[in-house]
């Protein structure tokens, strides 16, 4: 079985514009977290949607938004690219909305110049 | 004061030995515990997860929560230089929350 998907794997993009990252979750699950993590820190939380709704926000700008779509997949929306907004963005999913058994997928790799 | 404190490390044990990984957090609400481990240049793969107050036991590794003292933790016995890596503790909330630790990076010496 494939695992999570995610797409693209690297990414440049200039300040002010916008990217769209893409997540394929596991077949079956139907809860897809996205996450930032820069080098050194932690994974941190930005969205979970399952079942095709927003279920947690963690603390970022409303320059990040996301949805999932009737076949679980998802996409991350970064509007008005800044500098600090370069990082790898992982994407994980779960069967259960509680983040049981969670796999995360290779990350995409932003960098914004 | 971070939602999720791991002493960040470098912790470095000889091989065969057993190492220690320590979190403890401040949200009581928090239900659900994981320890991930993510080796450089590569995503989080989870190791163990924990619901409960106790000991779980998977192969060589065990997770300890104690919610009233809001503290798990994560022993590897046997440590092999495959272990080494960055061991993330997680927590997520009924609220819709994940939480991940700053991470303790493990060494394990031949």
């Amino acid at each position: 079985d494939a695992g999570v998907t995610q797409s693209p794997t690297h990414l440049i993009k200039t300040r002010g514009q916008h990217v769209t990252l893409r997540c394929s979750p596991i077949s079956g699950h139907k809860s897809v977290s996205w996450y930032q993590q820069v080098l050194g820190q932690g994974p941190q939380f930005i969205f979970q949607y399952y079942e095709k709704e927003e279920r947690g926000r963690g603390n970022f700008p409303d320059r990040f938004s996301a949805r999932q779509f009737p076949n679980y997949s998802s996409e991350l929306n970064v509007n008005a690219l800044l500098l600090g907004d370069s990082a790898l963005y992982l994407c994980a999913s779960s069967f259960t909305l509680m983040n049981t058994e969670a796999f995360f997928g290779q990350g995409t790799r932003l960098t914004v110049v | 004061q971070k939602e999720v404190e791991q002493n960040s490390g470098p912790l470095s044990v000889p091989e065969g030995a057993i190492a220690s990984l320590n979190c403890t957090y401040s949200d009581r609400v928090s239900q659900s515990f994981f320890w991930y481990r993510q080796y450089s240049g590569k995503s989080p793969e989870l190791i163990m997860s924990i619901y409960s107050n106790g000991d779980k036991e998977d192969g060589r590794f065990t997770a300890q929560l104690n919610k009233a003292s809001q503290y798990v933790s994560l022993l590897i016995r046997d440590s092999q230089p495959s272990d080494s890596a960055t061991y993330l503790c997680a927590l997520y909330t009924n609220a819709g929350k994940s939480t991940f630790g700053d991470g303790t990076t493990l060494t394990v010496k031949p």
